[in-house]
């Protein structure tokens, strides 16, 4: 299966840039995806095919890279965005998710 | 707007089955999959499989061969997750999702199964 690798936590202040990371143990070709989950809550899509912005999500949250690599970049955090982050590749099956990142507040 | 409503919490013996529901609506049915995801207590998230709504095919992850069928009841816009010979282990929130068949794009807002004797 396609592990895919995420730091675990992250600390960050309001108003601050955050990159999360994403790597993937064979390629994914672009078919990687980011969701955002807050506590006891489903997660909602934020990027899709590594790059593109769904539907009515900020254009604070971006998304970049191909093959094994992948970028999430939040900028500028809001308090609202204290959750934790999960990337996601369809590329191989099976799908696998990332186990996430935790963003806490600084 | 699409959206994606499940049946509540179930509490189940080990080997008994329960069978969760998922009801669409804002969009056509048959035009978009469905894919479920496991999410055991604390833990991240699992792909289980998908079904294809147009033909009713699903496909499973290999966890989840043998156990578990994905069906659908396209008149009433629901699909269902089935799992017989519960496990403590089956113990988690399993949501389903719409999109194609490579993004899960609108999810539900998850069914806990607890598998307690």
């Amino acid at each position: 299966d396609t592990v895919l690798t995420q730091s675990p936590a992250l600390a960050v202040s309001p108003g601050e840039r955050v990159t999360i990371s994403c790597r993937a143990s064979e390629s994914v070709s672009t078919l990687m995806h980011w969701y955002q989950q807050k506590p006891g809550q489903q997660p909602k899509l934020l990027i899709y095919k590594a790059s593109n912005l769904a539907s009515g999500v900020p254009a604070r949250f971006s998304g970049s890279g191909s093959g094994t690599d992948f970028t999430f970049t939040i900028d500028p955090v809001e308090a609202d965005d204290i959750a934790t982050y999960y990337c996601h590749q369809s590329w191989n099956s099976p799908y696998t998710f990332g186990a996430g990142t935790k963003l806490e507040l600084k | 707007q699409i959206q994606l409503v499940q049946s509540g919490p179930e509490l189940k013996k080990p080997g008994e089955s329960v069978k969760i529901s998922c009801k669409a609506s804002g969009y056509t049915f048959t035009d978009y999959a469905m894919h479920w995801v496991k999410q055991a207590p604390g833990k991240g998230l699992k792909w289980m499989g998908w079904i294809n709504t147009y033909t009713g095919k699903p496909t499973y992850a290999d966890d989840f061969k043998g156990r578990f069928v994905f069906s659908l009841e396209a008149s009433a816009s629901t699909a269902n997750l089935q799992i017989s010979n519960l496990k403590n282990e089956d113990t988690a929130t399993y949501f389903c999702a719409n999109g194609t068949w490579e993004l899960l794009d609108y999810w539900g807002q998850g069914v806990m199964v607890t598998v307690s004797s």
